[in-house]
């Protein structure tokens, strides 16, 4: 099994939609959980870390976390089309100096 | 501010050929590591080093060496390239441990093929 895991997707939704992504992680020790996306051929950058169960909101994104179901997911209203990229869930396990990522989701939102 | 900066952004090697990536980062960060890119298997963390002096493996490291040349600067080597190292290699960096929840900042990449 996978340490993260996300469905690869491609996730296609409208434009105005609220796009839903997912992530599945396996051990209990997570402490701290990271979304970043990456648009081809460029660098991950960060948009939202979360450490504590519940919601999270920064503009138009939303990140929850669910530690009981070792769940973590980010949800994008209003999706435009410049959202569409691949968007990577990562993990970082307490007493461990690095992030573990899921092979990514690509979201693609057209008009 | 440049944030992290990698060289080459674009190599090809014969499999065989040594090579080694470089990079530094101006934000007085103290954490720096190596990550590879795979189609469809994410990024794989190669190497790490949590301050000056020191270096860990991560989840990939045969083939590869490191070096943390100092606080701004971290290498990675190639000694002997082989196919399976075809890959976007990333530099990264963070203020401090990842597990305290500090935020990992990429370079742009450097995209390696071995032929």
């Amino acid at each position: 099994q996978k340490e993260v895991e996300q469905n690869s997707g491609p996730l296609s939704v409208p434009e105005g939609a609220i796009a839903s992504l997912n992530c599945t992680y396996s051990d209990r020790g997570s402490q701290s959980f990271f979304w970043y996306r990456q648009y081809s051929g460029k660098s991950p950058e960060l948009i939202m870390s979360i450490y504590s169960n519940g919601d999270k909101e920064d503009g138009r994104f939303t990140a929850q976390l669910n530690k009981a179901s070792q769940y973590v997911s980010l949800l994008i209203r209003d999706s435009q089309p410049s959202d569409s990229a691949t968007y990577l869930c990562a993990v970082a396990l307490w007493g461990y100096n690095k992030l573990i990522f899921g092979a990514g989701t690509r979201l693609a939102v057209h008009p | 501010n440049a944030g992290v900066t990698q060289t080459p952004k674009f190599q090809v090697l014969k499999t065989g050929q040594s090579m080694t990536l470089q990079c530094a980062q101006d934000m007085n960060h103290n954490s720096m590591y190596w990550y590879r890119q795979d189609p469809g298997m994410g990024l794989r963390l190669i190497y790490y080093s949590a301050s000056e002096g020191t270096t860990d493996k991560g989840e990939v490291p045969n083939g590869y060496n490191v070096s943390r040349l100092n606080k701004r600067e971290f290498s990675l080597r190639l000694e002997s390239a082989a196919p399976s190292q075809t890959s976007v290699y990333f530099c990264a960096s963070s203020e401090g441990r990842a597990d305290s929840g500090n935020t990992i900042y990429f370079g742009e990449g450097s995209w390696l093929t071995v032929v």
